[in-house]
């Protein structure tokens, strides 16, 4: 069956320049996750969804970044006025529960100039 | 200081032979630990989840232990194949074992050589 899918693979952009981020989770499952994982880094937790939600959104690191689920299915990952900083691989999971295990998406690399 | 440390940062090993990660983690209340592995250029994937109840678990080559006393787990690979070249990380879950509660080690950089 299909995995968590993202969209796209690799992004370039400049600073200041405005991007989306996509992730289609699996089917049903109604818990989403955004991470942020710099290089040699672990993942860090930025936005969780539960439906159409935002249940948690501690980890979103400023006002710059925001996350939409509208339908509780495919979610974006927004990030404006990109800084380089902002340059990391941004990992989408999906669970059927908020406690099960989660299966990740292969990741959007993003990079800022 | 991050809650969840891995050792070695990175380790060669030639195929065949075994080798153990560490992690220490200062997480508390604890309800889980898991170790994912990560493939370059992919999403983490669950080897093994232990809750502070269990003190080893296997998936194939792969046994995870776990010490909840002295807060430490190890992650056994026997007889690599250059396959298990990847990324391992340790993944602790408080209290309420929840994913949104997950805090990640920044993982081993593991290199399997023929």
């Amino acid at each position: 069956g299909a995995g968590v899918s993202q969209t796209p693979s690799n992004k370039v952009t400049e600073k200041g320049k405005y991007v989306e981020l996509r992730c289609d989770p699996i089917s049903g499952h109604t818990a989403l996750y955004w991470y942020r994982q710099s290089l040699g880094q672990g993942p860090e937790f930025l936005i969780y969804f539960q439906g159409t939600g935002a249940a948690d959104d501690s980890g979103l690191p400023n006002d710059r970044f925001f996350a939409v689920r509208p339908e509780g299915s495919v979610s974006t990952l927004k990030i404006q006025r990109t800084e380089r900083g902002d340059s990391a691989v941004y990992l989408c999971a999906s669970s059927p529960s908020p406690s099960a295990g989660q299966y990740f998406g292969p990741g959007t690399r993003l990079t800022v100039l | 200081k991050n809650q969840v440390e891995q050792s070695p940062q990175s380790l060669i090993i030639l195929e065949g032979k075994n080798c153990t990660l560490q992690c220490n983690y200062t997480v508390s209340p604890f309800s889980n630990l898991r170790w994912y592995k990560q493939d370059t250029g992919r999403g983490p994937v669950s080897l093994t989840i232990m809750t502070f109840s269990e003190n080893t678990k296997s998936n194939g080559r792969y046994t995870a232990t776990l010490d909840a006393d002295t807060k430490q787990s190890s992650l056994h690979i026997t007889a690599s194949q250059l396959s298990d070249s990847a990324s391992y990380i340790c993944v602790v879950s408080g209290i309420q074992g929840v994913n949104n509660d997950m805090r990640f080690g920044a993982g081993t950089r593991l290199t399997v050589k023929p």
